[in-house]
């Protein structure tokens, strides 16, 4: 099982819909949590963090399931700017050296 | 600096020439990463170093990758004998400690021809 997985997607959406994200981790000591996002030919933004009690800004939303090693993001009145691909990534604590472990990614594409 | 700083942006070399690709992180961030993204695929976790620690080399594909950095700043990631398959991204991150997310730089976009 990979570590962090992501439905590849594309997902494609006309602007101003509800766009919800999945992603699934191995390994169940991961600690923190965030969802960076991705334009074409372009090197990874942070997005947000992701909290336990889920966290929101503006029309973004994280949540995170630590029983069902589940996160997730969902997007409200999807932009065209919104059009990117959207990264999983998750960290453990407690180990030297350890790195932050990106899923391959989700593709969205939102047209007018 | 305001940001991640990645030198070269694009580098064009011939199959079997060594390559150094430079990272200046962030002032005062004392973790830095190299990862490298081939094209449609995810990002590939190469090396990290933390502070003055022996770095973590467990992502380098060969003994042909090596990084060094320096004073606990400037980073360098030196690819010798270079392959077709090293042709990639590579991204170079830093943080400020565990409980942030990385900046990224911008890359240096390597092709090995």
């Amino acid at each position: 099982r990979k570590e962090v997985e992501q439905d590849p997607g594309p997902f494609n959406v006309p602007e101003g819909a509800t766009v919800a994200f999945n992603c699934t981790y191995s390994n169940s000591a991961s600690q923190s949590f965030f969802w960076y996002r991705q334009d074409c030919r372009k090197e990874p933004k942070l997005l947000m963090s992701v909290y336990s009690s889920g966290n929101e800004d503006g029309r973004f939303t994280a949540q995170l399931n630590r029983a069902s090693q589940y996160i997730s993001l969902l997007i409200r009145d999807s932009k065209l700017s919104d059009s990117a691909t959207y990264l999983c990534v998750v960290n453990l604590y407690g180990q030297a050296g350890t790195a932050l472990i990106f899923g391959k990614g989700t593709t969205l594409s939102v047209s007018s | 600096g305001a940001g991640v700083s990645q030198s070269p942006s694009n580098k064009v070399t011939e199959k079997g020439k060594d390559v150094e690709l430079r990272c200046d992180p962030i002032s005062g961030h004392t973790a830095l990463y190299w990862y490298r993204q081939s094209l449609g695929q995810g990002l590939e976790f190469l090396i990290y170093f933390q502070g003055n620690s022996a770095p973590d080399k467990s992502g380098l594909p060969s003994d042909r990758f090596s990084a060094e950095r320096t004073g606990g700043s400037v980073s360098t990631l030196t690819i010798q004998r270079t392959q077709q398959e090293d042709s990639a991204v590579y991204l170079c991150a830093s943080r400020q400690d565990r409980n942030y997310g990385y900046t990224f730089g911008s890359g240096t976009r390597l092709t090995v021809v």
